[in-house]
């Protein structure tokens, strides 16, 4: 197993196109986690799956974002109509759920940049 | 709502010297996880050490040893015989067992100096 990948590694668009990220999770894992990073900020929540429902989505989590993950293995997370605030580093984790907690296992991100 | 507090935002250590980096939290939840991870510049973030709340033993892992005090709501991490390879971002971060994401705080720069 190679861990978590993020694809692309960077993405540089223009203010009002549409992106799309992919992030394969671990394959053991059933859950899936999106996180931001801003320059100088720890993550912070966006969205998580459970296989292939979304079960919690951060109020950070506009309507121009939707992430999906079919079949419950890779997943995809879109942003519409780009802004300049947007421009972040958008991180990928997978985990196990024990009952009780459960570690998450972070890829190497994708570093959107709006111009 | 819980809190992560990292309030060192940079910290430099001498190789093979010991660092403590500091991280306070609140919460009104009695079991929960708190971890550390390590994010190298460009490279992916790390899972350093886990702690459970309900533990009252410290976890340790290789030279990484943290110093939880549940009362204080404190969680440091201590990093023995540094080495080049620590420098790196370092962020805390609490798992409410009733929750399914991390809250994570905004980190401590750490530079091992050769």
């Amino acid at each position: 197993d190679t861990g978590v990948s993020q694809d692309p590694r960077h993405k540089i668009t223009k203010r009002g196109q549409n992106v799309t990220f992919r992030c394969d999770p671990i394959s053991e894992h059933n859950r899936l986690y999106w996180y931001r990073q801003t320059l100088g900020q720890g993550p912070e929540f966006l969205t998580y799956f459970q296989n292939e429902a979304q079960l919690e989505k951060s109020r950070l989590l506009s309507d121009r974002f939707s992430a999906e993950r079919p079949k419950g293995s890779f997943s995809t997370l879109e942003i519409q109509r780009t802004e300049q605030g947007d421009s972040a580093m958008y991180l990928c984790a997978s985990g196990p759920w024990t009952g009780t907690g459960g570690w998450q296992t972070f890829g190497s991100g994708t570093r959107l940049t709006v111009v | 709502a819980q809190t992560v507090t990292q309030s060192q935002p940079e910290m430099s250590v001498q190789e093979a010297e010991t660092v403590t980096l500091s991280c306070t939290y609140d919460t009104s939840e009695n079991n929960y996880y708190l971890f550390w991870y390590k994010q190298p510049p460009s490279r992916q973030m790390i899972l350093v050490i886990r702690q459970e709340a309900y533990k009252q033993q410290n976890a340790t892992e290789n030279r990484f040893s943290v110093n939880f005090q549940k009362a204080a709501k404190s969680f440091s991490l201590k990093i023995s015989d540094s080495q080049l390879g620590d420098t790196a971002m370092y962020f805390c971060a609490f798992l409410s067992t009733g929750a399914n994401n991390l809250f994570f705080g905004t980190g401590t720069r750490l530079t091992v100096i050769p």
